[in-house]
């Protein structure tokens, strides 16, 4: 099974700053099937990126993912009021299994 | 706009089976390229993938789950279902349904299911 870690478990900022989130797959996933997730609370998952650097449609272009092989990256250029969420990383190849990650929460300082 | 919707049960006993039904509206199940899929999560916890049923109708579940997990499709209803057999309090949790076609892109609103007597 491929294991999703992702790292800060949480990050502290303010509105306006740059957030940058990481993914470490525990074996190569290649780049086409690594997705993001922005979830709030009582909400459902919203997808922010597929293939692991295109923006989902409507999703604003400061959200941008970056990385292939095990290596990912969400990164928000300057945090909006409502970016502070729960991101999620998942992994849609698998073969046939899918995994996510553990989330992290950015929460504001 | 493609629209999920999960239906069933809010309360299952420990040892039955907890079976629920996403209806999806917007979209054909049978269309080609799509997986239609199950999620779950704990309380204040993450997110855990159940399984998927794809376009071609094969099926695949978390190993985790110890093959407890059955899910169908109903192309007639454009809706597929999820059974989880043997429940226990650990199967407490919110389920999505949702599709997966460049990721997981159309989710329902989830439904909390709760297993106890």
């Amino acid at each position: 099974e491929i294991v999703l870690t992702q790292s800060p478990g949480t990050l502290s900022l303010s509105p306006g700053e740059r957030a940058t989130l990481s993914c470490r797959a525990s074996q190569n996933i290649g780049s086409a099937f690594l997705g993001w997730y922005q979830q709030k609370p009582g909400q459902a998952p919203r997808l922010l990126i597929y293939g692991a650097s295109t923006r989902a449609t409507g999703i604003p272009d400061r959200f941008s993912g970056s990385g292939s092989g095990t290596d990912f990256t969400l990164t928000i250029t300057r945090l909006e009021p409502e970016d502070f969420a729960v991101y999620y990383c998942q992994q849609y190849d698998g073969s046939p299994s899918w995994t996510f990650g553990q989330g992290t929460k950015v929460e504001i300082k | 706009q493609v629209q999920l919707q999960e239906s069933g049960p809010g309360l299952v006993k420990p040892s039955e089976t907890l079976s629920l039904t996403c209806s999806v509206s917007g979209d054909s199940i049978s269309s080609g390229g799509y997986y239609w899929s199950w999620i779950r999560q704990y309380p204040g916890k993450g997110l855990e993938w159940i399984g998927y049923i794809s376009y071609r109708g094969s099926t695949y579940s978390n190993p985790s789950l110890k093959g407890r997990v059955t899910i169908s499709s109903y192309m007639s209803m454009n809706q597929f279902s999820l059974k989880l057999r043997s429940v226990t309090a650990a199967d407490t949790a919110v389920y999505f349904c949702a599709r997966r076609g460049s990721g997981l892109d159309y989710w329902g609103q989830g439904t909390l299911v709760t297993v106890s007597s």
